[in-house]
């Protein structure tokens, strides 16, 4: 399984744009690159997925260069209520089944 | 879509109590469920894998006999914590993947709200 490192914690104003880095070096050739957003007493939320270059939904991008081995989460002109922690996963993928480990993700405080 | 939906979402029990945690894929069929547990300020760590119709796959140092995993139907997968005592006290969530072997690799978990345990 890829091993992920993130940033443990990082601030921001509301409104502006916030980019949280994930490195991912030893990424085999089927992993993809999941982000979820956890808020406190709830289950992780599905943000990005993404294999190679940029994804782009309506709530955030991803950005992974050419050689895969990091990622870049993007909000837009965060708020308050963007506060959580966010992890970055790489998962292998055989068969259908996917294992998945989470690292200590990156506990984003978005101040007023 | 993909809903996965986690039953209790809270349960305090007496110590030596077993207790049932239900994690149903709403509208969707799973293959392959998983379990994890989360202690405070802490990440999630993967207990163990439940795949339908077989035996679950527990991860390294967790107890299948003390926590017992039943995926019996494609949208159906318990958790039991056996003979509970505080140190089991923890969030526990559980997740859900669309699809198993059919080109769609790329589908993400979805997962449940998790069950806060609280052993006295």
């Amino acid at each position: 399984l890829a091993k992920t490192t993130q940033p443990i914690s990082m601030d921001s104003y509301e409104g502006q744009e916030v980019n949280i880095t994930c490195s991912h070096n030893n990424i085999a050739t089927n992993d993809y690159i999941t982000w979820y957003q956890q808020f406190p007493s709830q289950g992780p939320r599905f943000i990005i997925q993404g294999y190679k270059t940029k994804v782009t939904n309506e709530v955030a991008s991803l950005f992974i260069p050419a050689d895969r081995k990091s990622s870049t989460l993007s909000l837009p002109r965060v708020s308050l209520s963007d506060t959580a922690v966010y992890y970055c996963l790489v998962g292998p993928h055989s068969g259908g089944y996917q294992k998945v480990t989470f690292g200590t993700g990156t506990k984003l405080q978005v101040i007023p | 879509g993909a809903v996965v939906s986690q039953h209790p979402s809270w349960v305090i029990c007496k110590s030596g109590t077993s207790v049932k945690i239900e994690c149903r894929s709403l509208d969707f069929q799973a293959t392959t469920m998983f379990w994890y547990r989360q202690f405070p300020k802490q990440s999630l760590m993967l207990m163990a894998t439940s795949n339908e119709g077989s035996k679950a796959t527990y991860e390294q140092g967790v107890e299948k006999d003390k926590f017992l995993i039943n995926h019996a139907s494609l949208t159906l997968s318990t958790l039991t914590v056996t003979s509970a005592h505080p140190e089991d006290s923890s969030f526990y969530i559980c997740s859900a993947r669309v699809g198993a072997g059919r080109g769609d690799g790329d589908q993400p978990q979805h997962f449940g709200d998790g069950t806060r345990l609280s052993i006295l």
